[in-house]
């Protein structure tokens, strides 16, 4: 079945250290993304990407970074700039065309600073 | 832009009764719009979509929702709610595709208690 993986689903990172958060899909989607969840406050865009080799900061790109090599992957790297890296990161992928069909979403991975 | 607002931010309910989870959006271009289901520690799932056509649309799950573009709705339904219904709900708009990327818009969620 098609679909989206993220992994691991739990991680815990150590102050100073970064991590880095795996989404791969094989949808044949040309577009992903990464949300940010955290309690009561809905979901946040960190990066996106329509196309291979290229992708745009969202809403709160600081202290993250992502690489788009293949169209299947889109890992994200959350860095020790990032100061509250605890909350709830989801995947998604997309078509891209004149209609937006709505995104299809990893199972995400709860990151938690120990 | 693009604004999406879920009036109540928890809504319990009965087992078996009605409910109605309220979704309002704001936008100067045609929309799209989405309900989306999250269960505890999983990702969103799509519940149902409006692209065009129909106001009244049918999704999974036993739920619904009709747009009304004059009130700027989007109002999601189930006549009969289950236990396993509890979740968060989330409402969605967005435009076609720019240049730019997407442009989908979340609300901020509305809790669904079911209670027994």
């Amino acid at each position: 079945d098609g679909g989206i993986t993220q992994s691991p689903k739990y991680l815990f990172r150590k102050e100073g250290q970064n991590v880095t958060l795996s989404c791969e899909q094989n949808l044949n989607h040309d577009a992903m993304y990464w949300y940010r969840q955290d309690p009561g406050q809905g979901l946040r865009l960190i990066y996106y990407s329509q196309i291979v080799n290229d992708f745009q900061k969202g809403d709160i790109a600081e202290g993250y970074s992502v690489s788009r090599e293949k169209k299947e992957s889109f890992p994200l790297t959350v860095t020790s700039a990032q100061k509250n890296p605890t909350a709830f990161y989801l995947c998604a992928s997309s078509i891209v065309s004149g209609i937006n069909y709505g995104y299809t979403f990893g199972s995400g991975t709860r990151l938690t600073v120990v | 832009a693009q604004s999406v607002t879920q009036l109540d931010s928890q809504v319990p309910v009965f087992e078996e009764a009605p409910v109605e989870l309220r979704c309002n959006y704001s936008s100067s271009v045609s929309v799209y719009l989405f309900w989306y289901v999250q269960y505890p520690n999983q990702g969103l799932q799509l519940l149902l979509k409006y692209l065009s056509g129909s106001t009244l649309v049918k999704g999974i799950n036993g739920f619904e929702a009709e747009f009304n573009k004059s009130q700027t709705s989007f109002h999601l339904r189930k006549p009969s709610v289950h236990i396993s219904d509890t979740a968060e709900y989330f409402c969605a708009v967005s435009g076609s595709f720019d240049n730019y990327g997407q442009n989908f818009v979340f609300g901020p969620g509305t809790r669904l208690s079911v209670l027994p």
